[in-house]
């Protein structure tokens, strides 16, 4: 079945520091891959995605490059901030599931905090 | 409203009691998703409802665990007789009529679980 390996945290960096969040995934055929973000006591909110292989996902600064090869999609940001503290979620969408939807399939989250 | 609401968002109980949880979708969003969160893990998927229906039921841990939704908008997760294992944050999600795999989900605040 589908699933999505996230690097454990928490990851704890100064400011201005370079990011890098380790995601790899098992999925047959080519899924659909996200970045999901939840800052503190907020819901899960999309990042970024990309949709394709070599495709690069990008927003606010964060990147996630699909690499089909490696079966990876970490994210990095190249100079964090305080305001990027939050609980990073990889996930993959992929095919119909038996009730004909796309039922999106998640990592465990990682925890990112950032010190001034 | 303008998000995904749920309700409530903290909820204690007696080991044995029953419970529900509620979801307030985006208006005019077809698909409906429920997924756990245990502490340190990722989102676990329960169900999963199109409309009214719930095609793909997979998830649910148990007997204990049931889900409906109606009028194509609010849904109700309850869980009877509750254990300590039902301890979690339960999150509801929604997307829009013609999702893909590509169509992001909408997450709500999610409902923390505590049975005591």
């Amino acid at each position: 079945g589908n699933s999505v390996t996230q690097m454990e945290g928490p990851v704890t960096l100064s400011e201005e520091a370079f990011l890098t969040i380790n995601c790899t995934y098992t999925a047959t055929g080519y899924p659909s891959l996200f970045w999901y973000v939840q800052y503190p006591g907020e819901g899960l909110q999309l990042l970024l995605k990309a949709t394709k292989a070599d495709d690069k996902g990008s927003n606010k600064g964060f990147e996630a490059t699909y690499r089909k090869e490696t079966t990876s999609f970490h994210l990095e940001k190249g100079s964090v901030q305080v305001s990027d503290s939050a609980v990073y979620f990889c996930a993959l969408s992929r095919g119909r599931s038996s009730g004909g939807s796309y039922i999106p399939t998640f990592g465990r989250g990682t925890s990112l905090i950032v010190h001034p | 409203g303008a998000g995904v609401s749920q309700s409530p968002s903290n909820k204690v109980t007696e080991k044995g009691k029953d419970v529900e949880l509620r979801c307030d979708p985006i208006s005019g969003h077809t698909a409906l998703y429920w997924y756990r969160q245990r502490l340190g893990q990722g989102l676990e998927f329960l169900i999963y409802f199109q409309g009214n229906s719930a095609p793909d039921k997979s998830g649910l841990p148990s007997d204990r665990f049931s889900a409906e939704r109606t009028g194509e908008s609010v849904s109700t997760l309850t869980i009877q007789r509750t254990q300590q294992e039902d301890s979690a944050v339960y999150l509801c999600a929604s997307s829009p009529v013609g999702a893909t795999m590509n169509t992001e989900a909408f997450f709500g605040q999610g409902t923390r679980l505590t049975v005591v």
